[in-house]
């Protein structure tokens, strides 16, 4: 099963626009890490956030972690085309498990 | 240079043939996995190996064997394919087995007809 299911399914936005996208698993963990997919190719990954952590940015991304509420959020600001992909948040620390992803169609 | 590399990318092969995919990495990792993703873009771990040691292995039919040869290298032999395991396969690798930022490959979509 997966242990982590990201919201909403699919998400078309224009240019310039932030993007933000929700994540929420079942049991207690030690890190949650988010990835993109572009069409095509393999997932990269883009933030790791340890249990401890509430926020945390990388460039135009920024995550929150709610342990309390078992959930995390990943936004996108400033949106561009290329930032059209399907993101994933997973967890786990021996193995990963994904959620069914968040689309993400920017619109130019 | 390609950190992961997967051949072959495609894969279109008849019912009940055996076909290997092929995975290195040139990150010095010691842990490699494999994923299956299927159509709805459910990602699912098959195998990690870490070492060369199996560390992982999921519910995954025996006709899926994986094979470590050396650190830098995990290969997936597939018996008997059949229409189901028509997929996108993905390898990994990560430093350590244990809450480690992974590395995808591109991929190998296997089509079974």
């Amino acid at each position: 099963s997966q242990q982590g299911e990201e919201d909403p399914q699919a998400l078309s936005i224009q240019e310039g626009e932030n993007a933000t996208m929700n994540c929420s698993y079942k049991t207690s963990i030690n890190n949650l890490q988010w990835y993109r997919q572009n069409s095509g190719r393999g997932l990269v990954h883009l933030i790791l956030i340890r249990s401890n952590e509430r926020e945390k940015h990388s460039g135009r991304l920024r995550v929150t972690l709610d342990t309390s509420k078992k959930s995390s959020s990943l936004l996108i600001t400033a949106s561009r085309a290329a930032d059209t992909a399907s993101y994933f948040c997973a967890t786990g620390d021996y193995k990963l498990s994904f959620g069914a992803g968040t689309t993400v169609t920017v619109r130019a | 240079d390609t950190a992961v590399s997967q051949t072959p990318k495609y894969l279109v092969t008849q019912m009940g043939n055996d076909k290997s995919i092929k995975c290195e990495q040139n990150l010095g990792h010691d842990t490699m996995y494999w994923y299956k993703q299927d159509s709805k873009k459910f990602l699912k771990i098959m195998f990690s190996y870490n070492n060369k040691e199996l560390i992982i292995n999921e519910t995954v039919p025996n006709r899926f064997s994986p094979k470590s040869p050396d650190k830098a290298h995990l290969n997936l032999h597939i018996n008997s394919l059949e229409l189901g395991d028509s997929a996108v396969y993905f390898c990994a690798s990560s430093q350590v087995p244990t809450g480690d930022t992974q590395y995808f490959g591109p991929g190998t979509r296997l089509t079974v007809l």
